[in-house]
């Protein structure tokens, strides 16, 4: 019944060490947002694809990146993680937020360590 | 950017009691969801509702646009209603940039 997938639910990995999070989607949503939740704080953009088009936040630092090989998929990767990227990273998808009742509906979330 | 006040920020109830929840914000908006986070960190979604009242079961919400403000009420609290519940908008002004703006929450704590 899961509609916005996220996996794993939890990864470790190494500092420095790149790492990719995936969602995807059995919504046939047109797009997909990747968030960003740090400890005790509120969920913060970091992108998202409108279809094909990539959309990134103003302060997005590089070493985030995304991919969107079809409607169903997303990626996350974090080139080079450090310390203060270990969080909770949310995935979202709506259908078209320029139509009326577009929710945005989130996975359960992938919460990163870093070592 | 549009800015999203909650109030309380915390708040710690007797299971069976009432609350009511705000939010303001700070421009129109096209969008505004209340959400549940649990304890394990799963983001619930409770209400889609940029404006108009709705209700489903011992939760209900109220949003009025042209004042800026949403309420969230919860009935009869019980343990499991604890966790953070976030106010979240998509600014109005007409660009194409759908982002959800949160809060930063108010921590629920539903004791037995």
């Amino acid at each position: 019944d899961a509609m916005v997938i996220q996996n794993p639910r939890y990864q470790v990995t190494q500092f420095g060490k790149p790492v990719t999070l995936s969602c995807s989607q059995t919504l046939n949503h047109n797009v997909m947002y990747w968030y960003q939740q740090k400890s005790s704080q509120a969920p913060k953009l970091l992108f998202h694809y409108y279809d094909k088009d990539f959309n990134n936040e103003a302060d997005t630092p590089d070493n985030f990146q995304s991919r969107r090989p079809n409607t169903s998929f997303c990626f996350l990767d974090i080139r080079s993680p450090g310390l203060g990227d270990a969080a909770m990273y949310l995935c979202a998808t709506s259908r078209d937020p320029r139509g009326r009742e577009q929710p945005q509906h989130f996975g359960d979330g992938t919460r990163l360590s870093i070592l | 950017g549009i800015q999203v006040e909650q109030s309380p920020p915390d708040l710690i109830l007797q299971e069976g009691a009432n609350s009511t929840l705000r939010c303001n914000f700070s421009d129109s908006v096209n969008n505004l969801q209340w959400f549940h986070q649990n304890p394990w960190g799963q983001l619930i979604n409770l209400f889609y509702i940029p404006s108009g009242t709705k209700q489903n079961g011992r939760l209900s919400a109220t949003t009025v646009a042209t004042e800026r403000y949403s309420l969230l009420y919860i009935s009869s609290s019980q343990t499991t209603d604890s966790g953070v519940y976030f106010c979240a908008v998509e600014e109005g002004s007409g660009g194409s940039n759908y982002k959800l703006t949160f809060g930063k929450g108010t921590l629920l704590t539903v004791n037995p």
